[in-house]
């Protein structure tokens, strides 16, 4: 399956600031990703899923402005947190879905806004 | 649209012994995608067995197997001889078929299972 991987894997910035998230298929050209948040001991939250070329896609209740989503190569998805807040503190995972339908994990990036 | 139930938010299971984790959906379509997700504390997603719901036969992975029962919309993950590495919480996620592999899932809220030796 494809290898995934995140960086930063743990990021703690100041309330106001923007943080960038990035997401890499480390073997596989992914056409599409998804962004998820998950908070302690909960279930995955998909956010938006990423086409390459093209916008994101966001699910109900996720602030477009707030987290923006690029997609610019078939290996490299970003999530920034614009002007984060401490409710923005999270699990963010990424995922890299292949034509089987199946999806690969990232390892995740820890968010603490002070 | 598509929701997945997981009633058992916890379940615990001696060493070697047999334990099975309980999964329901809900769905109008026909053809999809069944998963069962393992996030051990370090939250690395990992994939333990999947089911493509257009097969009658259930999956099995090694000391995994799933009983996949597509008229009642349920797909419990069975656990044997089960071992210290097993604990972890599980997710169970549906995955609309799409052909161009783009289907995005669901997943319920999680199991957690204690494995004690």
């Amino acid at each position: 399956g494809a290898v995934v991987s995140q960086h930063p894997s743990w990021v703690i910035c100041k309330s106001g600031t923007s943080v960038k998230i990035e997401c890499r298929s480390l073997d596989f050209q992914a056409t599409t990703m998804f962004w998820y948040r998950q908070f302690p001991k909960q279930s995955l939250m998909l956010m938006a899923t990423s086409n390459e070329g093209s916008k994101a896609t966001y699910e109900q209740g996720v602030e477009k402005d707030k987290f923006l989503i690029n997609h610019a190569s078939l290996t490299l998805s970003t999530l920034t947190v614009t002007s984060a807040h401490p409710e923005d503190s999270s699990f963010y995972i990424c995922s890299v879905g292949d034509t089987y339908n199946e999806q690969f994990f990232g390892p995740g990036t820890r968010l603490t806004v002070l | 649209a598509q929701t997945v139930t997981q009633s058992q938010p916890e379940m615990s299971v001696q060493e070697a012994e047999t334990v099975t984790l309980s999964c329901t959906y809900d769905t109008s379509e026909s053809d999809y995608y069944l998963f069962w997700y393992k996030q051990p504390p370090s939250r690395q997603m990992i994939l333990v067995i999947r089911q493509e719901a257009y097969k009658q036969q259930n999956a099995t992975e090694n000391r995994f197997s799933v009983n996949f029962q597509k008229a009642a919309k349920s797909f419990s993950l069975k656990i044997s001889d089960s071992q210290l590495g097993d604990a972890a919480m599980y997710f169970c996620a549906y995955i609309d078929l799409l052909p161009d592999g783009a289907g995005k899932s669901t997943f319920g809220d999680g199991t957690t299972l204690t494995v004690k030796p």
